[in-house]
């Protein structure tokens, strides 16, 4: 079954203690992407990636790491989280990120930094 | 980059169709209107697109403006596992890779 899973998909952790989300995907997808999603802001984009070893910053990048180093892999990395970083996080992927791809999403990390 | 206006919620009974407004009108003439869709404690999931005629697919159908300012997304029979956050999407004017994501409209399906 075609799927972008995510991991974990709850996470409570405190101020400044390094946690990866990992995300992967089986779609052979060339383009992956990590949103948060927040009450009344809607999704936004973090960070995201056109293939293997290119990440970009999307909209919200500060505070946040991501590495591309398979196609199937795209990890989030939270060198020190703080409280403003509790949100949902979700990992998606398209085949080559073109307006008209498909994105496909994971079923999310409910994220809460103490 | 403005975003698409969709009412905050609406109501259906099931087995009913359902017409989901959105209003688009900066979007340009090149940019297609996107719409997912985010059930109960799940990630969003695409539902359809378009650029200027209707579009159908096995989950609903897209109809465009002719002067492309505004769509409407149709479920023809409403059912309970349609009760979901539908978002109406256009991308971003410098970047049409991208697209912007509002708050959607929360869709309440009555049996």
């Amino acid at each position: 079954e075609a799927q972008v899973t995510q991991n974990p998909r709850y996470l409570i952790t405190v101020t400044g203690k390094k946690l990866t989300v990992t995300c992967s995907q089986n779609m052979n997808h060339e383009y992956m992407s990590w949103y948060r999603q927040d009450p009344g802001l809607g999704l936004r984009q973090i960070y995201y990636s056109m293939n293997v070893e290119v990440t970009d910053k999307g909209d919200v990048p500060e505070g946040y790491k991501v590495s591309r180093k398979e196609k199937r892999n795209f990890p989030l990395i939270l060198e020190s989280p703080s409280p403003n970083q509790t949100s949902l996080y979700f990992c998606a992927s398209s085949r080559f990120g073109r307006e008209t791809d498909t994105q496909y999403f994971g079923p999310g990390t409910r994220l809460t930094v103490l | 980059d403005a975003k698409t206006t969709q009412p905050n919620s609406m109501e259906s009974n099931e087995e009913e169709p359902v017409h989901l407004p959105c209003n688009h009108s900066t979007i340009s003439g090149t940019d297609y209107i996107h719409w997912y869709r985010q059930l109960p404690s799940q990630g969003p999931e695409y539902v359809i697109h378009g650029l200027t005629s209707n579009v159908n697919n096995r989950m609903a159908s897209l109809a465009i403006a002719e002067d492309r300012k505004s769509s409407t997304l149709i479920l023809h029979r409403a059912t309970l596992r349609d009760a979901a956050v539908y978002y109406c999407i256009r991308p971003n004017a410098g970047n049409n890779r991208k697209l912007i994501w509002g708050l959607g409209t929360s869709l309440a399906v009555n049996p």
